[in-house]
């Protein structure tokens, strides 16, 4: 069965840091790769996905996410966060030949610092 | 506006009682999920539906029940044997269940059984 591993479930960072959220997947086939965030009281929204083509992906808010095929990793990053990006960040893998089952990992929780 | 809706946004129930959450979108999207959210285990997969009068079972899918009778409807049941019913629950739509088609989500309803 596929599976998707976040392995900071936490992070604290001052506003301009730099960020970067990893994500690892277990699945050897053709996936494609997402990422959702959760801001406080709002609806879980797409920031990204990467399905082909450049492994460089831009998304809203000034996000990015690079698709590492050797690695089977899709870390999101931005270069400055800001005290707005404070919300829950989900990665989200859907493999082709697994049912197209939609399959989260288990949330990275930011909180930026003004 | 389009979207999904969810409603109630707060339910508590007591041990024992059945409970139905609603779920309506008027995307006219084909497909319909359920997913349960808990801290540090990102969103698990309870049931989805496909098209009408069709559901599929999901990764977590004992003690809950569900019905697609229309489009734009798919209610989770919420059953007196589902052990650990208190929970935040997700409903999700999309256009269909192509591997990158992007899934929208609902604001959730927090459950709480005491």
């Amino acid at each position: 069965a596929q599976s998707v591993s976040q392995h900071n479930h936490h992070v604290i960072l001052s506003e301009a840091a730099s960020l970067e959220l990893g994500c690892n997947y277990s699945y050897g086939g053709t996936v494609n790769l997402f990422w959702y965030v959760q801001y406080p009281g709002q609806h879980l929204q797409l920031l990204l996905k990467y399905f082909s083509g450049d492994p460089l992906v831009k998304g809203i808010k000034g996000f990015e996410a690079e698709f590492i095929k050797s690695k089977f990793s899709f870390n999101l990053r931005k270069p400055s966060v800001q005290w707005s990006d404070t919300a829950e960040y989900f990665c989200a893998v859907n493999a082709e030949n697994a049912g197209n089952m939609l399959t989260f990992g288990g949330g990275t929780r930011l909180m930026v610092k003004p | 506006d389009g979207g999904i809706t969810q409603s109630p946004k707060y339910l508590f129930r007591k041990e024992g009682q059945n409970v139905t959450l609603s779920c309506e979108q008027n995307l006219n999207h084909d497909a319909m999920y359920w997913y349960r959210q808990d801290p540090g285990q990102g969103l698990r997969l309870i049931y989805y539906s496909q098209i009408v009068n069709d559901f599929q079972k999901g990764d977590i899918a004992e003690g809950y029940s569900v019905s697609r009778e229309k489009k734009e409807s798919f209610p989770l049941t919420v059953t007196s044997a589902q052990k650990n019913p208190t929970a935040f629950y997700l409903c999700a739509s999309s256009r269909d269940r192509g591997p990158s088609t992007e899934a929208f989500f609902g604001q959730g309803t927090r459950l709480t059984v005491v």
